[in-house]
């Protein structure tokens, strides 16, 4: 079966810089892209940008351009998210999840990283 | 734009049938055959109901539904079940390979 499975816990100083990870199982990696989303506490989801895991063309929301580097290891099957200059309000749940490539919808889903920024 | 706008919250009692709005722009939801709605219930990962406005993946039930008029779509759960209390999140294609997500709607089921 399908599956996305993400790094573990992060736990940051602001200033700092994380990288999460976004292994996929169970099909063929390089035929779908992976986006990434996030969720703050209590707040709504998040687009932050995709990476087409075939080619590498990759797209990043405005909002995170400056700071975010979306990659991927194809031999590994593997996508990463790299975001820096943390914030407390980079505190969230950032999700992978699958989509088929020339269409828009995430049909499966890592189980989350949670990375907290505190001092 | 930042987000899409959903009603924060809707409820229904069990039987009954609810919609949920998602309004964007001619950019976004107008623009686009490509909405679709995720359920996400407390603490657990976002599940994909449907796609491409009003297609239902393997395994969801008939009583999800998707429709679009203009630049809103809608999600209609009929036969309401407590199963369904969660929160909806629409989603759509807004151009240049961008997505946009909904504020999220809160459904309750009395």
């Amino acid at each position: 079966q399908v599956q996305l499975v993400q790094s573990g816990t992060e736990v940051k100083q602001p200033g700092t810089s994380v990288k999460v990870s976004c292994k996929g199982s169970g099909y063929t990696f390089s035929d779908y892209n992976i986006q990434w989303v996030r969720q703050a506490p209590g707040q709504r989801l998040e687009w932050m940008g995709y990476i087409n895991a075939g080619n590498g063309n990759r797209k990043y929301s405005q909002k995170f351009q400056d700071r975010v580097t979306i990659s991927r290891d194809p031999s590994a099957s593997t996508a990463y998210l790299d975001l820096g200059s943390l914030t407390s309000e980079d505190t969230a749940m950032y999700y992978c999840a699958r989509e088929p490539t020339n269409r828009v919808f995430l049909d499966n889903w890592g189980q989350g990283t949670l990375v907290a920024v505190s001092s | 734009q930042s987000a899409l706008t959903q009603p924060a919250s809707v409820s229904g009692s069990p039987g009954q049938s609810i919609t949920i709005s998602c309004t964007g722009t001619s950019s976004d939801v107008g623009g686009y055959n490509s909405v679709s709605w995720y359920q996400q219930h407390p603490g657990k990962v976002p599940k994909l109901m449907i796609y491409e406005v009003n297609k239902r993946p393997s395994g969801v039930s008939n009583r999800f539904s998707g429709s679009k008029s203009g630049n809103t779509a809608s999600l209609t759960i009929s036969g309401l079940q407590a199963e369904d209390e969660a929160d909806y999140y629409c989603c759509s294609y807004a151009g240049y390979s961008s997505v946009i997500f909904g504020g999220g709607t809160r459904l309750t089921v009395l």
